[in-house]
């Protein structure tokens, strides 16, 4: 069975910096593109960034470039996201989803999410 | 980008009730149009890949069809359990997009 696992959100100060992760077990965690999704309260599904299962190719959202860094450590199954730069649009759950191929972009497994706040 | 346009944002049934969400495309993505249902304070759930394919363990009432730019779920002998928010997501390239989900709400 697929679980993923996202750890890290917590309360950050504008400007502030954080390191979400995303523990990954039920599957070969190398041979699938991961992604990360948030969803602003009360809003809907955006799409943040996405890593190859060879973490070679990374892809992010125009809102987040520069600022987020996707990035995954296959020998320990984990998928990472570091926050730089932190604004209160960036206050929201933050989803790692697994997707159904090395490079794909279709999702298929979803974690619980992890809630991150930007406030001072 | 491609942007993904759903319609209507919310809608109301009864249980037993059939209903129909549609999702437009701003340019043509073939059947990479992948729909997933959120219930409150959890994560998202696949239903449908490849348009009308239906994911392992999805019930049957659950239906999606399209091409091209437009598409539709289709939820026939609404459960309670149905009552969540959907959304559709094109995988046919990045940027990755989500539609703005549709409330789906008990009558």
């Amino acid at each position: 069975e697929v679980q993923l696992l996202e750890s890290g959100g917590g309360l950050v100060q504008p400007g502030g910096a954080l390191r979400l992760a995303c523990a990954a077990s039920g599957f070969t965690f190398s041979g699938y593109a991961m992604t990360w999704v948030r969803q602003a309260p009360g809003k809907g599904l955006h799409w943040v960034s996405s890593i190859s299962g060879s973490g070679s190719s990374t892809y992010y959202a125009a809102s987040v470039k520069g600022r987020f860094t996707i990035s995954r450590d296959n020998s320990k199954n984990t998928l990472y996201l570091q926050l730089n730069g932190l604004t209160a649009d960036d206050t929201a759950v933050y989803f790692c989803a697994k997707s159904v191929a090395v490079a794909g972009k279709r999702l298929d497994s979803w974690g619980q999410g992890t809630l991150v706040t930007v406030s001072s | 980008d491609i942007q993904m346009t759903q319609s209507p944002s919310s809608l109301s049934a009864s249980v037993g009730d059939t209903v129909t969400i549609t999702c437009r495309a701003s340019q043509g993505i073939t059947n990479s149009l992948a729909w997933f249902q959120q219930r409150p304070g959890k994560a998202p759930k696949s239903l449908i890949f490849a348009a009308s394919i239906l994911q392992s363990g999805v019930p049957s009432n659950f239906s999606g069809s399209g091409s091209g730019t437009d598409f539709t779920l289709t939820i026939s002998s609404l459960q309670p359990e149905d009552f969540a928010t959907y959304y559709c997501q094109q995988y046919s390239s990045y940027p990755i997009t989500f539609g703005q989900g549709t409330r789906l709400e008990i009558k």
